[in-house]
């Protein structure tokens, strides 16, 4: 059974810090994987994919890596702002099907 | 463009109840899903569809009921309502059924059972 592992269950940093949140899985026959924002009430908004056979994926302030074989994803948030401040979920799915399985994610307080 | 939405957003139920949580979508996306997310737990995968006419079980799919007879709707019931089931209940879609796209999450149903 894939299972998925995020560290630090908590963080806490100041603003303007670059920071890293690391997402492991057991399986890695994974198809993609993808990381999430959820706000306190909210549902949950995706941030990147990255497909099986990319390494990475960018989108402004946030790159995201991927390494299969280890079976380790990282987050990388630059020049964190308090507007960062959420939880953050990892979530893979199995080779060509869109069911996910999720990590408990990472609570990130940015502070001013 | 109102994306996925869930009604209601908070519900609360006596043990035995029945009730039906809604989920609807105007992406004219093939495949829905809903989890619940509970302390501690995570999300985990209910159950999903891949089109309409076509649902299958997820993780923890005891208890519930879905059907989906269009592509915008996908209604999760409970049949008898727990005190285990007290959870929020998110529904998702996506325009691909294979994994290549991201997945557009409702804002939830907050359900409580008594």
């Amino acid at each position: 059974k894939q299972e998925v592992t995020q560290i630090p269950a908590a963080l806490s940093v100041p603003e303007g810090e670059n920071l890293v949140l690391n997402c492991s899985f057991t399986d890695s026959a994974i198809y993609n994987l993808q990381w999430f924002r959820q706000d306190p009430g909210k549902g949950l908004t995706s941030l990147l994919l990255i497909q099986s056979s990319q390494r990475e994926q960018t989108s402004g302030r946030l790159n995201a890596s991927l390494d299969k074989s280890s079976g380790r994803s990282t987050l990388y948030i630059a020049a964190s702002q308090p507007g960062d401040s959420a939880t953050y979920l990892c979530a893979v799915s199995l080779s060509g099907y869109s069911t996910l399985t999720f990590g408990k994610g990472t609570m990130l307080l940015v502070s001013p | 463009n109102a994306g996925v939405t869930q009604t209601p957003k908070f519900q609360v139920l006596k043990t035995g109840q029945s009730m039906t949580l809604q989920c609807a979508q105007d992406m004219n996306h093939e495949y829905m899903s809903w989890y619940r997310q509970d302390p501690g737990m995570g999300l985990r995968l209910i159950h999903y569809s891949v089109g309409a006419g076509i649902t299958d079980q997820g993780e923890v799919p005891n208890g519930y009921n879905v059907s989906r007879s269009t592509t915008e709707d996908f209604p999760l019931r409970l049949l008898s309502a727990a005190p285990s089931q007290t959870s929020v209940y998110f529904c998702a879609s996506s325009t691909d059924r294979n994994g290549n796209q991201p997945q557009h999450f409702g804002d939830g149903t907050r359900l409580s059972i008594l």
